[in-house]
């Protein structure tokens, strides 16, 4: 059962436009979000993160948005830039402090 | 600082045999993770280790082990490999709680034929 859902296995976007990435989660008892971005041949990267008393959290270009009563997040980033495109994964931390990690969505920014 | 790095990058084990994976932390995280990726699934929590006691474990068979070395190095086990374990084994270091900023290495890409 998957508790960490990203639908979209990939998405492209052109350049200077916004790319926004969406994650589902079925746990309401994660209380901890992160956003990781990983090239390919390297281990991912932090992002972006957000607690669940917050509802957006924003970081230079890229935005969290965290709908608890949905159980969605989804990054924005804003305008696109061809390094980012990468394998964008969303986690979600339990009681435990353990990461639950979506599948991943490839972003493909188009020049 | 130097980054997380593991070794070997690449290995291919046969069937039946059993592997060692290293992970060295960045200096000062005392909190060490371990993650299987196949394609298509996200990564796959194995365990985590923070001042050489297992805090968490995931849903892998016994043949998955490890340990941490006093000087937060860790290593993880496979035994008994099989074909599915086919895999990049990725370890993350943190500070603290491994749910806070982590920093992964390379990784460690194994084939089992």
């Amino acid at each position: 059962d998957q508790q960490v859902k990203q639908n979209s296995p990939s998405l492209s976007v052109q350049e200077g436009r916004i790319s926004i990435l969406n994650c589902d989660y079925t746990n309401s008892m994660f209380d901890y979000f992160l956003w990781y971005k990983k090239y390919p041949a390297e281990g991912p990267t932090f992002l972006i993160s957000i607690s669940s008393i917050k509802d957006k959290n924003e970081d230079g270009r890229f935005t969290v948005f965290l709908n608890k009563s949905a159980k969605h997040l989804s990054l924005h980033i804003v305008p696109s830039q061809p390094g980012d495109s990468a394998v964008y994964f969303c986690a979600a931390s339990d009681s435990n402090y353990q990461l639950i990690w979506g599948a991943g969505t490839k972003l493909i920014i188009k020049p | 600082k130097a980054g997380v790095t593991q070794t070997p990058r690449y290995l291919i084990k046969t069937r039946g045999q059993q592997v060692t994976l290293s992970c060295s932390p960045i200096s000062g995280h005392r909190s060490v993770s371990w993650y299987q990726q196949t394609p298509g699934q996200g990564l796959q929590f194995l365990f985590e280790y923070f001042s050489e006691t297992q805090r968490n474990k995931g849903n892998f068979p016994g043949r998955f082990s490890g340990r941490q070395f006093s000087n937060s190095r860790s290593e993880m086990n496979v035994s008994t490999l099989e074909l599915g374990d086919s895999a990049l084994y990725l370890c993350a270091s943190s500070w603290g709680r491994p749910n806070t900023e982590a920093f992964f290495g390379q990784g460690t890409r194994l084939t089992v034929v």
